[in-house]
């Protein structure tokens, strides 16, 4: 099956600081999708990008699909920022649907 | 609903207990996925519906498990004789047909532990 790497593993921020997040993948995928969960163990859904590029406030996220990585960045980064971040793929074959997740980048904020 | 409802938040049994794990998709949405994380990991897939059809169980890990949609809303994902290895995160999520339909949403989980 696809494989989903990230790294970093774990990352250290000071509050403000700016970080980039990857996501590489082993196969075409036409689904691509970035989590956040919270200390509470919630999953948030960041952002759905199998290609391009996004912007949602001090988030943005670049997929380069032919290249198979996506980079998640966070810039002024807050203590609530806190969390793991998952990226998330759908194999691009007939019939797939299943989304495949990465180890996940856990990310502490310290004020 | 508004938002995926599961229940109960959290779930503590013994070795060899039944346990059924429930799910409240948001209202709209016909698709409902179930996943397991393990601590330290990623949601790994389960199975799925597509409103009640369930026309993938692949990835439920022994025949202990299982899922049912009956009437193309609520779904309960049941352990039978609890494991150990059982002890996880059980997510839910849903999506919609159409525009936003790979878009999940996930609920807050289930955290399942077996002793």
């Amino acid at each position: 099956g696809i494989q989903v790497e990230q790294s970093p593993p774990d990352l250290i921020l000071q509050e403000g600081a700016n970080s980039t997040l990857r996501c590489n993948f082993s196969d075409s995928v036409n689904n691509l999708q970035w989590f956040h969960q919270n200390p509470w163990g919630q999953l948030i859904n960041l952002f759905y990008i199998p290609s391009g590029t996004k912007q949602n406030g001090r988030l943005s996220a670049t997929t380069v699909a032919t290249e198979r990585y996506s980079l998640l960045y966070i810039s002024s980064s807050q203590t609530t920022d806190s969390g793991v971040y998952f990226c998330a793929v759908v194999y691009s074959g007939a019939g797939s649907y299943q989304l495949t997740f990465g180890k996940g980048t856990k990310l502490s904020v310290i004020p | 609903g508004a938002g995926v409802s599961q229940s109960p938040r959290y779930k503590v049994t013994k070795r060899g207990q039944d346990v059924t794990l429930r799910c409240d998709p948001i209202s709209s949405h016909a698709t409902l996925y179930w996943y397991q994380q393990a601590l330290g990991q990623g949601p790994e897939f389960l199975t799925y519906f597509n409103y009640e059809a369930q026309p993938d169980k692949s990835g439920l890990p022994s025949d202990r498990f299982s899922a049912e949609r009956p009437e193309g809303s609520i779904s309960t994902l049941t352990i039978q004789r609890t494991e150990q290895r059982d002890s996880a995160m059980y997510r839910c999520a849903s999506s919609p047909t159409g525009a936003g339909a790979n878009v999940l949403t996930f609920g807050a989980g289930s955290r399942l532990t077996v002793l």
